[in-house]
């Protein structure tokens, strides 16, 4: 298995731009997270999608933010418009349902958002 | 509040010698723990999980400790090497439902050759 896929790895945009950052998770995992990993903050989630469906969305910063989950092998976290302190590593994990609570997650390399 | 905590300062040891990382937390209750390793550029990569009925578990080199009481982990590296250096990150699994796993921000580990 190719792992968790991520893409683009790297991302420079201006203010006020939309951005659209992509995941494709492991096949067969029920469950898909994204994450966001600064310095300050660390790793935070900001959604999990359950079987497509977002389950806990309480993470997202603000109505900027957008996640979608439309087939099982693919998701986006959409941003916009865009502001200098989105600037972070955006990461994308999933994990399988079968012994959920002793499974660990897998996550892909991440995507690096700059915004100037 | 709720929080994990981990060493923000880099640990620095010999190689050979046994390093240990702590990862502390506040106002949960998890039932598993998770150690994640975590390389520049790269995602956090699973090492280790224990339970919250298992006070020790091992792999290799690797040992990790849970001791629910003082709501606190360990996770030792024995006979450290270069190759060992790395960002360290734990994670409460909280089995509520959620599926979910609630990150410290990682200890940064540096072995001197």
């Amino acid at each position: 298995d190719a792992g968790v896929i991520q893409s683009p790895r790297h991302e420079v945009t201006e203010m006020g731009q939309e951005v659209t950052l992509r995941c494709k998770p492991i096949s067969g995992h029920d469950y898909l997270f994204w994450y966001r990993q600064t310095m300050m903050r660390g790793l935070e989630l900001l959604i999990y999608f359950n079987n497509n469906v977002p389950i806990d969305d309480s993470g997202m910063p603000e109505d900027r933010f957008s996640a979608k989950m439309p087939n099982a092998s693919f998701s986006t976290l959409k941003i916009q418009p865009s502001e200098p302190r989105d600037s972070a590593v955006y990461f994308c994990a999933s994990r399988t349902q079968s012994g959920a609570y002793n499974s660990p997650l897998h996550f892909g390399n991440g995507t690096r958002l700059t915004v100037t | 509040s709720q929080k994990i905590e981990q060493n923000s300062e880099a640990l620095n040891i010999q190689e050979g010698k046994t390093a240990t990382l702590t990862c502390n937390y506040t106002n949960y209750s998890p039932a598993y723990l998770q150690w994640y390793r975590q390389d520049p550029g790269r995602g956090p990569v699973f090492l280790l999980l224990i339970r919250e009925n298992e006070k020790e578990k091992r792999k290799e080199r690797l040992k990790v400790t849970f001791d629910t009481t003082l709501k606190q982990s360990l996770f030792h590296i024995t006979a450290s090497q270069p190759a060992d250096s790395a960002t360290y990150l734990c994670a409460l699994d909280l089995m509520d439902s959620s599926y979910k796993l609630i990150f410290g921000s990682g200890t940064r580990l540096l072995v001197r050759p």
